[in-house]
């Protein structure tokens, strides 16, 4: 049971470069989100899907788009990276939105130059 | 925004010690998780507390939710270097435009020696 996978693990980019982090898990669950982890801040949420077909911003939306492109997967794109970007990305799903638990991915480990 | 502190940001204590970990608000949470988190993963969920005053025990673990539900503590009785990882208290949001959505503390990086 694989869960929530994330790809990729690791990335580096330049400044104004675009990419996609690409999510999916296999546990049927309804929403999904991605958050962001910085040293000293904690996990701060950047967007969220309660279903599919449906996007909402959450604290942190800034320079982020999202995708829920089936029940199963949720995309977090930046079209214009900065350095300020440079982070942690996890992505997590539960059964119902905010339910009790959530499922966190590995992680995707983002460098911005 | 409703804020988490927790504290400390770092612990680095031998086998065999005890040591508390707090998460203190000025809000009101309708519940209270702690999570575990090792190098390369994300969280992994140890607890949810839901009721002011609940306390709840997982091995060697001590979990306790304040009675007015704008604190938390975790309690290692013996820590052990298994034990070693980063700690994280995450609060459900109970009003407001955030309604339902966690709230995380900075986290507590826990290192404990051999």
């Amino acid at each position: 049971n694989a869960g929530v996978t994330q790809t990729p693990k690791f990335q580096v980019l330049k400044t104004g470069q675009s990419m996609t982090l690409q999510c999916a898990q296999d546990m049927n669950h309804n929403s999904m989100y991605w958050y962001r982890q910085d040293p000293g801040m904690g996990l701060r949420l950047i967007y969220y899907s309660a279903s599919e077909g449906t996007t909402d911003k959450g604290e942190v939306p800034n320079g982020y788009n999202v995708s829920r492109l089936n029940k199963r997967e949720f995309s977090l794109r930046l079209e214009s990276a900065a350095p300020s970007q440079t982070s942690v990305y996890f992505c997590a799903s539960s059964e119902t939105t905010f339910g009790n638990i959530q499922y966190f991915g590995a992680g995707t480990r983002l460098s911005v130059l | 925004t409703q804020l988490l502190e927790q504290s400390p940001q770092f612990l680095s204590i031998q086998e065999g010690e005890n040591l508390t970990v707090y998460c203190n608000s000025s809000s009101v949470f309708s519940s209270l998780q702690w999570y575990r988190q090792e190098p390369g993963e994300g969280p992994v969920l140890l607890v949810t507390v839901v009721t002011g005053g609940e306390v709840k025990k997982l091995k060697r673990l001590t979990f306790q939710f304040g009675d007015a539900r704008k604190d938390s503590s975790l309690h290692i009785t013996a820590a052990q270097p298994g034990d070693t990882g980063l700690y994280l208290c995450a609060g459900r949001n109970a009003g407001g435009t955030s309604y339902g959505k966690l709230t995380f503390g900075q986290g507590t990086i826990l290192t404990v020696h051999p």
